[in-house]
């Protein structure tokens, strides 16, 4: 089975902090994605990756720089946490096909 | 910007009966409609998909309806049980996109005992 993990399931951070959310695959996918998921607005992609150091903008990368440096891990990095940053964020991964592979999830809460 | 319309934001049907969610697009050059179920405490996972050249796709008590004349399509639920109960997203698929999917706004289904 595709495996896809987060650093963590829950994370507080404060104002103005640096934050950074890791995600791993374990399938030798290419392609790697962060998503935000709020009520009412659905998954919006941040950036992906289709491969190692390449990175795309997504809808809303605003705020949000990413890292991939090793095939299988992607980093979503806040480099300066807002309020309106609280959200779960969603990591997937995919070979070229409709079947993208989610994590749990993390939900940042930024007070 | 290519988007996914998806109502209503939340559902809730009797057990035995029939859930309907309903998305429409406007890019016509879609070449896959996915569906994503999500369970509370988990990340969407690919429930079942359509391609736009087949009006109808079914699998157990879970149907997509397609009408690609009117760039709309629906997932049916026959038989809704409370283990259905989920948050599921539309998507459309662009092949050669490297972005892959764009999902819709989602639907809470709450299926009652």
């Amino acid at each position: 089975d595709v495996k896809v993990t987060q650093s963590s399931r829950y994370l507080v951070k404060r104002t103005g902090e640096k934050v950074f959310l890791e995600c791993v695959q374990d399938m030798d996918h290419e392609n790697m994605f962060w998503y935000r998921q709020d009520p009412g607005l659905g998954l919006r992609l941040i950036y992906f990756s289709y491969d190692v150091k390449m990175k795309e903008k997504g809808d809303i990368p605003e705020g949000y720089s990413v890292s991939r440096e090793k095939k299988e891990r992607f980093s979503l990095i806040l480099e300066s946490a807002s309020t309106n940053q609280t959200s779960m964020y969603l990591c997937a991964s995919s070979l070229l096909g409709i079947e993208q592979y989610f994590g749990p999830g993390t939900r940042l809460t930024v007070t | 910007q290519q988007q996914v319309k998806q109502s209503p934001q939340s559902l809730i049907v009797q057990k035995g009966g029939i859930s309907i969610i309903n998305c429409a697009y406007e890019n016509t050059a879609f070449d896959y409609f996915p569906w994503y179920q999500q369970f509370p405490g988990k990340g969407p996972a690919l429930l079942i998909a359509i391609r736009p050249d087949v009006s109808e796709k079914k699998e157990g008590r879970f149907t997509i309806s397609f009408n690609k004349s009117a760039k709309q399509f629906s997932l049916h639920i026959m038989d809704s049980q409370p283990g259905d109960s989920a948050t599921y997203f539309c998507a459309a698929w662009l092949s050669g996109s490297a972005r892959q999917l764009t999902f819709g706004s989602g639907t809470q289904l709450t299926v009652l005992p």
